[in-house]
């Protein structure tokens, strides 16, 4: 079965470290990786994919991910957090039999503190 | 210029009530998605559409009917409502039914009592 894991519910980093979201998946071939935000009240935002080529993929807002196939991976980072960042990720994959779907992860807090 | 839009924004009503949630998008999309976001934050995929013609339907009550009159348009419309249908209720879009990339409505609140 398809899955994907975001292990952590929240993840705090001071404004200015480095930040990692995490996300692993299971799916049958080649995946399509997919990072959303959602901030307070809104709708979910792409962030970036993962379809193909370099394993190290940018994004928005100075994002960037990346597609490790040995741990089944898609770490989503950022150099240098800024408050502004504070908000809920998504991981979401698509598997060549998914039916088109994305399976989404269960959501992963972040909170940049000043 | 909103790209997908979706009224109304919060919607508060009581038990057994019939009520619709409009959906609209104006990117020339072909495929249109409803998604619940339950108290949790999870988000799960409800109906899918490409083209005016349903693609995904989950498990979902038969209470809830997806109505797409045209390729820009996917209404939500819930029967007999209950307590836990109450969410956050998303529309999204993408361009073509393989396509990666989704775009999402601001969503809308339900709020059952």
């Amino acid at each position: 079965a398809q899955s994907v894991a975001q292990p952590e519910d929240q993840v705090n980093v001071a404004e200015g470290n480095p930040l990692t979201v995490k996300c692993t998946y299971s799916v049958s071939g080649n995946p399509y990786l997919f990072w959303y935000v959602q901030y307070p009240n809104r709708g979910l935002q792409f962030l970036l994919k993962y379809i193909t080529g370099d394993n190290l993929v940018k994004g928005s807002y100075g994002f960037e991910a990346e597609f490790n196939k040995s741990q089944t991976s898609f770490h989503l980072k950022k150099p240098s957090a800024l408050v502004s960042d504070s908000a809920l990720y998504f991981c979401a994959v698509r598997g060549v039999d998914s039916n088109y779907q994305l399976i989404w992860g269960a959501g992963t807090k972040l909170i940049i503190k000043p | 210029d909103t790209a997908v839009s979706q009224t109304p924004k919060y919607l508060v009503t009581q038990m057994g009530n019939d009520k619709s949630i409009k959906c609209e998008q104006n990117l020339g999309h072909d495929t249109m998605y409803w998604y619940k976001q339950d108290s949790k934050k999870f988000l799960k995929i409800m109906f899918s559409y490409n083209n005016k013609e349903l693609i995904i339907n989950e498990t979902v009550p038969n209470r809830f009917s997806p109505k797409s009159p045209d390729k820009a348009h996917l209404n939500l419309h819930i029967n007999s409502l209950e307590l836990g249908d109450s969410a956050v209720y998303f529309c999204a879009s993408s361009p073509r039914v393989a396509s990666d990339t989704q775009y999402f409505g601001p969503g809308t609140r339900l709020t059952v009592l």
